[in-house]
């Protein structure tokens, strides 16, 4: 089945640690997407790659980096630096050239603080 | 503005037709989109509708585009208890960039 697969689905992270959420599609989208998700609110844009080795800040990529080195690929490290850091992360990808092509999305991630 | 908005709760009775209304900002936006959540799970897209049609429909769902307005519906024929979620509405900006809404939970009493 294709598909979007994130792992975890549960992560813990203590003071001071990086951690790094894994995303990988095999849809032969070109463009993957990360977002964050607090309680009531939308979902908010951390980064995004439309190819491989090229990626782009969001709106709140502050804490965080991504890499892109494969097409399938697109993991999020979640830094030392991010101070606010427990939410649900979800991850997304698209056909990029076609404007008509929705974002598929994964199940998501839970990070939770220790 | 920059948001899209959307109320943030709805409930009907099981059976009942239920309407979700979103407004959004940007009326050079291609694409707006109907994503449902059900609870700890990502976003399932439901419909989408390109922004020079008025309506599209798709067995329980319509979805109704005032682009005038910029405002945008989704009505659920014969809602079901496995309706209810989460609903989020979405623009797609001219960039390609998706906006979302903070989600309507929608709840389905028996």
């Amino acid at each position: 089945d294709g598909g979007i697969t994130q792992s975890p689905k549960y992560l813990f992270r203590k003071e001071g640690q990086n951690v790094t959420l894994s995303c990988e599609q095999n849809l032969n989208h070109d463009a993957m997407y990360w977002y964050r998700q607090d309680p009531g609110q939308g979902l908010r844009l951390i980064y995004y790659s439309q190819i491989v080795n090229d990626f782009q800040k969001g709106d709140i990529a502050e804490g965080y980096s991504v890499s892109r080195e494969k097409k399938e690929s697109f993991p999020l490290t979640v830094t030392s630096a991010q101070k606010n850091p427990t939410a649900f992360y979800l991850c997304a990808s698209s056909i990029w050239n076609l404007s008509n092509q929705p974002q598929h999305f994964g199940d998501g991630t839970r990070l939770s603080i220790l | 503005g920059e948001d899209v908005e959307q109320s943030l709760f709805l409930s009907v009775r099981e059976g009942d037709s239920s309407v979700i209304n979103c407004t959004y900002t940007d009326s050079s936006s291609t694409y707006l989109y109907w994503y449902k959540q059900e609870p700890g799970a990502g976003l399932q897209l439901l419909t989408y509708i390109f922004s020079n049609m008025d309506m599209k429909q798709d067995q329980r769902l319509t979805v109704l585009l005032n682009k005038k307005d910029k405002h945008l519906s989704l009505r659920i024929a014969d809602t079901q208890t496995g309706d209810s979620a989460i609903y989020f509405c979405a623009e797609r900006r001219s960039q390609g960039n998706l906006i979302f809404g903070k989600g309507t939970k929608l709840s389905v009493k028996p």
